[in-house]
């Protein structure tokens, strides 16, 4: 059981590039879920995916932030034009079932941007 | 909106003794789950509570809920120092997303 991976573990990028952050759920697992964490904060939630569709996308900024999940392939998180308040650790879960049902998180993605 | 608020946020405790963490939520709740992240790491999972009065023990760490107080307390007994740590707690209620508080950080001395 591979559990779900992320990567990359640790990401810089200067102001203004784009990010790509990666996440391949448990197997069987076709609920994907994004959460940032800020320093000293708790996490915040961004957006739930099914297999090719977003089901929740209320905790997405509006502009620059994108969200997908492929038929084949990772889930995969898109920031442009990022800007240094982007730094956070990004964190996917997967779970068999909808909301809130036996989440299991990857070790998730450390953003910087200088 | 689901809101979850954890306290103390941040807790030292000597080794041996015991305490309290306490997680209120503000709306009825299906799920509760007490999570443990170290630094630099991901999230496990420690407990999970579903139903009032429901209480979870693991080794010196003991969950339970009261759904109609809306509140959740993790209690530590006779702490070590591999407890130190931060400690989650996280509400679903209905079709939501898993809600997190702000965490409790928590120092094990000598």
């Amino acid at each position: 059981n591979a559990g779900v991976m992320q990567n990359p573990r640790h990401l810089v990028r200067r102001r203004g590039q784009e990010a790509r952050l990666r996440c391949s759920p448990v197997k069987g697992h076709s609920h994907v879920y994004w959460y940032r964490q800020l320093p000293e904060e708790g996490l915040k939630f961004m957006v739930y995916l099914q297999k090719e569709n977003i089901i929740d996308e209320s905790g997405m900024p509006k502009e620059r932030f994108s969200a997908e999940f492929p038929k084949e392939g990772p889930s995969i998180l898109r920031i442009q034009q990022v800007v240094r308040g982007d730094s956070a650790a990004y964190f996917c879960a997967s779970s068999p079932q909808g909301y809130g049902y036996g989440y299991t998180f990857g070790s998730g993605t450390r953003l910087t941007v200088v | 909106e689901l809101k979850v608020e954890q306290n103390p946020l941040f807790l030292s405790m000597q080794e041996g003794k015991n305490y309290t963490i306490y997680c209120n939520y503000s709306t009825t709740s299906d799920r509760l789950y007490w999570y443990r992240q170290d630094p630099g790491k991901s999230l496990e999972s420690l407990f999970v509570l579903l139903s009032n009065g429901a209480v979870k023990q693991e080794g010196r760490l003991m969950a339970s809920l009261d759904t109609k107080a809306r509140l959740s307390t993790l209690h530590i007994t006779a702490a070590v120092h591999d407890l130190s740590a931060t400690y989650f707690c996280a509400v679903n209620s209905g079709n939501t997303p898993l809600v997190f508080g702000k965490g409790t950080r928590l120092s094990v001395i000598a």
